[in-house]
């Protein structure tokens, strides 16, 4: 069976422009969360989708935004990219709302750079 | 503050034990993991353990939870060259939807 997947796996963009980032969740998991890893410091959560609604969300700006498709598939939309959005984005999908309940497993994640 | 703080780096022999430290600040954390990470790839789920426990043994890896003191240890036994990765401590509490990782020990295993 395949893990989560996620593309692209590298993206470049410059300031100011827009970039969607796209997860495919492990088959018969309806749960996807994004999370940010700036390089040398851990992930930080962005956002947890379950059944196509939006469950978590963490302290990050408007300028980042998701969805959840029917197929529980997921997007991560940044728009007016800062350099401080360089990061890896990564993407875990669970098969249960509450992630006590449930691993989370990681897809290999996007590089986004900003320049 | 940081919510989960780690240590930066740790460098062993292969064959020696290796033990990575945590510390958390929430006493309201339910569940408290250990997530490998290898260059260019995801997290690997390692091992969890339950805020009531004390010990978690599976094969190689030794989870101890002083809750009193809010600190977590995961030791290695064996380390083999394989193991060199960053590791993250990973913590959750009730009612809320995520993981809040500590920055990741950076495990160098030497020949």
């Amino acid at each position: 069976d395949a893990g989560v997947t996620q593309s692209p796996t590298h993206l470049i963009k410059t300031r100011g422009q827009h970039v969607t980032l796209r997860c495919s969740p492990i088959s018969g998991h309806k749960s996807v969360s994004w999370y940010q890893q700036v390089l040398g410091q851990g992930p930080q959560f962005i956002f947890q989708y379950y059944e196509k609604e939006e469950r978590g969300r963490g302290n990050f700006p408007d300028r980042f935004s998701a969805r959840q498709f029917p197929n529980y598939s997921s997007e991560l939309n940044v728009n007016a990219l800062l350099l401080g959005d360089s990061a890896l984005y990564l993407c875990a999908s669970s098969s249960d709302r509450d992630s006590l309940r449930s691993e989370q497993f990681f897809g290999p994640g996007t590089r986004l750079t900003v320049l | 503050g940081e919510d989960v703080e780690q240590s930066l780096f740790l460098s062993v022999r292969e064959g020696d034990s290796s033990v990575i430290n945590c510390t958390y600040t929430d006493s309201s954390s339910t569940y408290l993991y250990w997530y490998k990470q290898e260059p260019g790839a995801g997290l690997q789920l390692l091992t969890y353990i339950f805020s009531n426990m004390d010990m978690k043994q599976d094969q190689r890896l030794t989870v101890l939870l002083n809750k009193k003191d809010k600190h977590l240890s995961l030791r290695i036994a064996d380390t083999q060259t394989g193991d060199s990765a960053i590791y993250f401590c990973a913590e959750i509490r009730t009612g809320r939807r995520a993981l809040t990782f500590g920055s990741g020990t950076r495990l160098q295993v030497q020949p």
